[in-house]
């Protein structure tokens, strides 16, 4: 059953902790992709990865990290850096070639920081 | 750099109606993608229906149709028959083509079917 896995879907965390946030793809897809939701709003873009080893940043990369050391798992890590951490972050992924451009979603993680 | 706007934040319409939501965009690429995701309330974003920018006709899925006006940047969503299930929020995104897949998505019209 091939899809996106995200965990877990609730996450707390206290003020000045790091977290990850985990993101697992089994479509061999080639690129992936961190988005953040606030209440309300639209997705933003964090960080992308088209290939194994690579990542770019998105338009509000600042305070966050990612990894990309195999090509079905790119974690997102929430530094302490990061001034307003509590949102719903989405990952997704996509296939870079072959005609298919959907961007495939994960069902999400809702990260607390008190 | 592209911009998309949904400039209903809310809307409502009557089981079995018609409702259409509506989407602007902004760019200067000739080659695009368009795109309507559903996120209910249990946030899994769906897609609902996607056009490419070379096809002048408009995509249609079941109850689902848009009107894609290129020239005017626009990009509207028909619901026909709403159904209770069409509860939740609709998000227009814009793809740029040949680009890495990265999607720009809209601010999000939340849309309620009242029974």
């Amino acid at each position: 059953d091939g899809g996106i896995t995200q965990s877990p879907k609730y996450l707390f965390r206290k003020e000045g902790q790091n977290v990850t946030l985990s993101c697992e793809q089994n479509l061999n897809h080639d690129a992936m992709y961190w988005y953040r939701q606030d209440p309300g709003q639209g997705l933003r873009l964090i960080y992308y990865s088209q290939i194994v080893n690579d990542f770019q940043k998105g338009d509000i990369a600042e305070g966050y990290s990612v990894s990309r050391e195999k090509k079905e798992s790119f974690p997102l890590t929430v530094t302490s850096a990061q001034k307003n951490p509590t949102a719903f972050y989405l990952c997704a992924s996509s296939q870079l070639a072959g005609g298919n451009y959907e961007q495939y979603f994960g069902p999400g993680t809702r990260l607390t920081v008190t | 750099a592209q911009t998309v706007t949904q400039s209903q934040p809310e809307m409502s319409v009557q089981e079995a109606e018609t409702v259409t939501l509506s989407c602007t965009y902004d760019t200067s690429e000739n080659n695009y993608y368009l795109f309507w995701y559903k996120q209910p309330p249990s946030r899994q974003m769906i897609l609902v229906i996607r056009q490419e920018a070379y096809k002048q006709q408009n995509a249609t899925e079941n109850r689902f149709s848009v009107n894609f006006q290129k020239a005017a940047k626009s990009f509207s969503l028909k619901i026909s028959d709403s159904q209770l299930g069409d509860t939740a929020m609709y998000f227009c995104a814009f793809m740029k083509y040949n680009a890495g897949n990265m999607l720009t998505f809209g601010g999000g019209t939340r849309l309620m079917v009242k029974p």
